[in-house]
């Protein structure tokens, strides 16, 4: 299984970008990476999901360089109900069980 | 929208009992899982199902079991609670495997805390 480490926690003030890093150095080459959220007394929530290069969409952006041993989840001008757990996982495999929710990367937005 | 919904959202038991968790999934879902949430843990997958009467073990199923009777729906059964099974269980659902990468997006309920005495 593709380990992942990310920071326990991050603070940041409203309308800052922010990224959160996540290393993988062992993922195999048909792992996709994937990034949920989760606010406080609700289920995790999917953000975005890449495999090479840059994607994009309404929510966040995911930079991943060519050696895809880290990824970067790039959140533009946050606000305070960006305050969540950020997860970040690797895998792929016939059903999906194998991708790990590691602790995860506690943001906190401040006004 | 896909909707995951599970049967309580706060239980308290006595330990010893027996405790059935249900979770319902309404978009025809293959994939359903099993997961508790403990502080500084993340998630941690106790058993998914891929298919109807299937059942796989995840990473601590020890003290648990699961039935899948329908295809919508998953239940995660306690035997005997014990007090270090007091947790927040959550369960997802996913397409399921040959539908692309986006088969394996998991839709997760809301959790059920559940607190053994």
């Amino acid at each position: 299984l593709a380990k992942t480490t990310q920071p326990i926690s991050m603070d940041s003030y409203e309308g800052q970008e922010v990224n959160i890093t996540c290393s993988h150095n062992n993922i195999a080459t048909n792992d996709y990476i994937t990034w949920y959220q989760q606010f406080p007394s609700q289920g995790p929530r999917f953000i975005i999901q890449g495999y090479k290069t840059k994607v994009t969409n309404e929510v966040a952006s995911l930079f991943i360089p060519a050696d895809r041993k880290s990824s970067t989840l790039s959140l533009p001008r946050v606000s305070l109900s960006d305050t969540a757990v950020y997860y970040c996982l690797v895998g792929a495999n016939n059903y999906g069980q194998n991708f790990v929710f590691g602790p995860g990367t506690r943001l906190s937005v401040l006004p | 929208d896909v909707k995951v919904t599970q049967s309580s959202r706060y239980l308290v038991k006595r330990t010893g009992e027996k405790v059935f968790l249900e979770c319902v999934q309404d978009m025809d879902h293959e994939n359903m899982f099993w997961y508790r949430q403990d502080p500084g843990l993340g998630l941690r997958l106790i058993y998914f199902s891929y298919d109807v009467k299937m059942k796989e073990k995840g990473d601590i199923p020890e003290g648990y079991s699961v039935s899948r009777e329908k295809k919508e729906r998953f239940s995660l059964i306690l035997e005997s609670a014990s007090t270090n099974q007091t947790s927040m269980y959550l369960c997802a659902s996913s397409l399921g495997r040959d539908r692309g990468p986006r088969g394996y997006e998991q839709y997760f309920g809301p959790g059920t805390r559940l607190t053994v005495t």
